[in-house]
């Protein structure tokens, strides 16, 4: 079936650090691949999204690339701030009107 | 971006009561709506799916007698938590998809079952 497998946290990393979080996916047709942010005590949010296979979805410095070879959608940030302590999901839906499949979740904290 | 609006934002109730959480999608209208459970530090939880005029499809292993869906508009839909209990203490979310994919989420329902 559908799954998403990403990295377990927690990330601690200080500011102005490289920010890499690991995703892949299993293979099974075409999904649309998005990457979410959860802040303490609130909802999720879109971070990005990639389409189909080769799209870089970007956002608030960060970015993540569908790579269809590798069954994986990194998310990427060259100098995390504070702000961005959070937890990140990695999400991929099927089709049209499909549901989420989420990954685990990876909290990172970034310290000053 | 849409707004979802998920109320209320956290709630006590009394072991043995019923609870329930609104889901609104305020800027656009939604066929599908989605609820989720989420236990700390871990991921979201796939409870059921939400349809406009319809039975919701319930994932398995949950409960339909107990999460008791309603989508009785295109902009809500929701989700009452029948004789809740102390392991029915969660983060909820609900999340409405715009279109075919596009899915906006609430910022969630904290309850806590005493």
């Amino acid at each position: 079936g559908d799954s998403v497998t990403q990295m377990e946290g927690p990330v601690t990393l200080s500011e102005e650090a490289f920010l890499t979080i690991n995703c892949t996916y299993t293979a099974t047709g075409y999904p649309s691949l998005f990457w979410y942010v959860q802040y303490p005590g609130e909802g999720l949010q879109l971070l990005l999204k990639a389409t189909k296979a080769d799209d870089k979805g970007s956002n608030k410095g960060f970015e993540a690339t569908y790579r269809k070879e590798t069954t994986s959608f990194h998310l990427e940030k060259g100098s995390v701030q504070v702000s961005d302590s959070a937890v990140y999901f990695c999400a991929r839906v099927k089709a049209a009107g499909n549901k989420l499949t989420f990954g685990g979740g990876t909290r990172v904290l970034v310290k000053p | 971006g849409a707004v979802v609006s998920q109320h209320p934002s956290w709630v006590i109730c009394k072991s043995g009561t019923s609870v329930k959480i609104e889901c609104r999608s305020l800027d656009f209208q939604a066929t599908t709506m989605f609820w989720y459970r989420q236990f700390p530090k871990q991921s979201l939880m796939l409870m059921a799916t939400s349809n406009e005029g319809s039975k919701a499809t319930y994932e398995q292993g949950v409960e339909k007698d107990k999460f008791l869906i309603n989508h009785a508009s295109l902009t809500l839909s929701t989700l009452t938590v029948t004789s809740a209990h102390p392991e029915d203490s969660s983060f909820y979310i609900c999340s409405a998809l715009r279109g075919d994919t596009e899915a906006f989420f609430g910022q969630g329902t904290r309850l806590t079952v005493v």
